[in-house]
């Protein structure tokens, strides 16, 4: 059973980055792709970008591109995301996930985490 | 990007009765990369449907997905009361790799 938990809340200030951790247990870590989900107060699911830890490769939505860096530690089964130069359009709920790719092609979030709430006030 | 449009916003409905979200996408989708999330208030989301019309591990068979191409539903038979929830539909690009999700439709309690 994979179980995806993730760090505490943070506050920060306007102009700062928050760094968000999402540890891994069951499964094989390296063998995960593990996606960033952002949620704002009341509104939808945004995805940000995705790490592939046995390549190393991150992908990022072009929205984000330039502010995220998305990273995995593979020795403790972790992936990271950054983010800076925060603003308070950036105050939500972020969540990991697990992507997971099946045998016949199929690909979607199985496992996620529990979210961490980021707020952005001065 | 492709944008993923659902529909109604808000579906009204009390326990027992069908209901029916629709998914639309602004150009052709893989049925492969296409699926349906719920989620309750302070909780991860929770997926349902994958691959268009496969049901997750553990999703009771009132829920079952439909569609290709540009249009995709999510049915659930008979309302149970634990199903008042938001429901998310996403679709994944790999050109470049990307996930989209659409806007959510909130099925509440009439």
């Amino acid at each position: 059973q994979v179980q995806l938990v993730q760090s505490g809340a943070e506050v920060k200030k306007p102009g700062s980055s928050v760094k968000v951790s999402c540890k891994a247990s069951g499964g094989t870590f390296s063998s995960y792709t593990i996606s960033w989900v952002r949620q704002a107060p009341g509104q939808g699911l945004e995805w940000m970008g995705r790490i592939i830890p046995i390549l190393g490769i991150a992908n990022y939505a072009q929205k984000f591109q330039g502010r995220v860096t998305i990273t995995a530690d593979k020795s403790t089964s972790t992936a990271y995301m950054e983010l800076s130069s925060l603003r308070s359009e950036d105050t939500a709920v972020y969540y990991c996930a697990r992507v997971y790719y099946d045998s016949s092609g199929t690909l979607y979030f199985d496992y996620w985490g529990q979210g961490t709430l980021v707020t952005v006030s001065s | 990007e492709i944008v993923l449009t659902q529909s109604p916003g808000t579906l009204s409905l009390s326990p027992g009765e069908r209901a029916t979200l629709s998914c639309r996408a602004s150009q052709s989708v893989s049925s492969s990369y296409l699926a349906w999330y719920q989620q309750k208030p302070g909780q991860a989301p929770r997926l349902l449907i994958y691959g268009a019309s496969s049901r997750a591990t553990g999703i009771p068979d009132r829920f079952s997905g439909s569609g290709s191409g540009t249009d995709f539903t999510l049915t659930i038979s008979r309302l149970e009361p634990e199903d008042f929830a938001v429901y998310y539909c996403q679709q994944y690009g790999s050109s470049p790799p990307a996930w989209t999700f659409g806007q959510g439709t909130k099925v509440e309690i009439k």
